[in-house]
């Protein structure tokens, strides 16, 4: 119940080609979705972050959409670029310690 | 602020050893989380603390590791022994009450 589980594995698109990367959840007490962005020897880095109270959060070319019902929520990168290339991991929380539950990671290659 | 900053950066040790990691958080911030990281895995919730206090630890941590943050400021994460499973990358992140979890860099562990 613990578990986020998060698609695709890879990903590869074109400049200026939009990316979307997918994340289920089990645990209805998480009540914080953000995403992160890392890359090679660095530490993750937030990128964009939604509550369930809304269905879709936009920051620039970012944007995330929250299904409450489905227990869902996607990253949306529109315009992507190159300097987009990272790995980008969806996470949820929820409780007194709001500690993180990473996905698995998607490793995404914009071609340019 | 700083960031949150991790020291060392780079950890090779042998089998057996002892090693001590160091996380400086955002200053003010009474949140801080300790991750571990392997290759191309999500993070992985370690332990938390809410100012001096460690107030969840994983079941991933064994008696093996034992964490410390001394009057609520910088963070010390120590494995006694070590073993050649314990190779990860190791994460330190901060966070004002419940707000957004920033992460260190990091600190590379390799065990030989």
């Amino acid at each position: 119940q613990q578990q986020v589980k998060q698609s695709p594995q890879s990903l590869i698109v074109q400049k200026g080609g939009i990316s979307i990367i997918n994340c289920a959840y089990e645990n209805t007490a998480f009540d914080y979705f953000p995403w992160y962005q890392q890359f090679p020897g660095k530490g993750p880095a937030l990128l964009i972050a939604i509550r369930p109270d809304v269905s879709e959060k936009k920051e620039g070319r970012f944007t995330i959409s929250f299904n409450k019902s489905a227990k869902q929520f996607s990253l949306h990168i529109m315009d992507s670029q190159p300097g987009d290339s990272a790995t980008y991991f969806c996470a949820a929380s929820g409780g007194a310690t709001n500690k993180l539950i990473f996905g698995t990671g998607t490793l995404l290659a914009v071609q340019p | 602020d700083t960031g949150v900053s991790q020291n060392p950066r780079h950890k090779i040790t042998k089998r057996g050893q002892n090693v001590t990691f160091r996380c400086d958080p955002i200053s003010e911030h009474n949140r801080l989380y300790w991750y571990r990281q392997t290759l191309g895995q999500g993070p992985e919730f370690l332990t938390y603390f809410q100012n001096e206090a460690q107030l969840e630890k994983s079941r991933l941590l064994s008696d093996r590791f034992s964490a410390e943050r001394p009057k609520g400021s910088f963070s010390t994460l120590e494995i006694q022994r070590t073993e050649q499973g314990d190779s990860a990358m190791y994460l330190c992140a901060s966070s004002h009450s419940s707000g957004t979890q920033y992460f260190g860099p990091g600190t590379r562990l390799t065990v030989l």
